[in-house]
């Protein structure tokens, strides 16, 4: 069955450090990956998409992800982080049996000053 | 893109009571889906709500309990019944959008936040 892993419950950072949240998915076939990010109180909001094509894709607000099958891997990367970036981040996988998606648990991320 | 808006956006309610939640979406779609988001877990599939037809319901959710309505395609409601505080989670009301590509993207509303005492 298709599973997502995602093995940092709680990341902190400081702000303007880099950031890489980790992201393993299980899939029998070519998988379609996204990152979403829920800030407090609100919905969930598509950061970036993995179809097919190029791995590393790029998103919204400065995020990255790069898609390595070898690992089977959708990590998510920024380069500096800012305090607003202080939210939950879900990575998950197309693929569920009515077309929907299956999540992994979520990585929180704090930002410190 | 698809703009969802949900009501209520939270409430508090007594052990045995029920609740409805409604979702509405700014154009129509075909999909829409219910999750559920429990404190400190994922989001979990409760069921498509499809148009015309009975709610298709993932292993584990049950009709009785969580009676799915979808009378147009632009709105649903989903029914918490006989609350217990197991029931306490963020129910979101997801839909899918045409886009290019072979895999359409989900949009997801701002989330019930339920509290069940």
């Amino acid at each position: 069955a298709q599973s997502v892993t995602q093995p940092d419950i709680h990341i902190t950072v400081s702000e303007g450090a880099s950031l890489e949240l980790r992201c393993n998915y299980s899939y029998g076939a070519t998988p379609y990956l996204f990152w979403y990010v829920q800030s407090p109180g609100q919905g969930l909001q598509l950061l970036l998409k993995y179809f097919s094509g190029d791995t590393l894709v790029q998103g919204i607000k400065g995020f990255e992800a790069e898609f390595k099958r070898s690992q089977s891997s959708f990590n998510l990367r920024k380069p500096s982080v800012h305090w607003s970036d202080a939210a939950e981040y879900f990575c998950a996988v197309y693929g569920g049996s009515q077309g929907n998606l299956i999540f992994g648990k979520g990585t929180k991320l704090s930002v410190k000053p | 893109s698809a703009v969802i808006s949900q009501k209520p956006s939270r409430d508090i309610c007594q052990r045995g009571t029920s609740l409805t939640i409604q979702c509405q979406v700014d154009s129509q779609v075909t999909m829409m889906f219910w999750y559920r988001q429990q404190p400190g877990q994922s989001l979990t599939l409760i069921a498509t709500a499809n148009q015309g037809s009975e709610a298709t319901y993932e292993s584990g959710f049950v009709i009785d309990k969580f009676p799915i309505s979808r009378p147009n395609l632009t709105f649903s409601t989903l029914t918490v019944s006989n609350m217990s505080p197991e029931d306490s989670s963020i129910y979101l009301c997801s839909v899918e959008v045409i886009t290019s590509g072979r895999v359409n993207e989900q949009f997801f509303g701002p989330g019930t936040r339920l509290t069940v005492l």
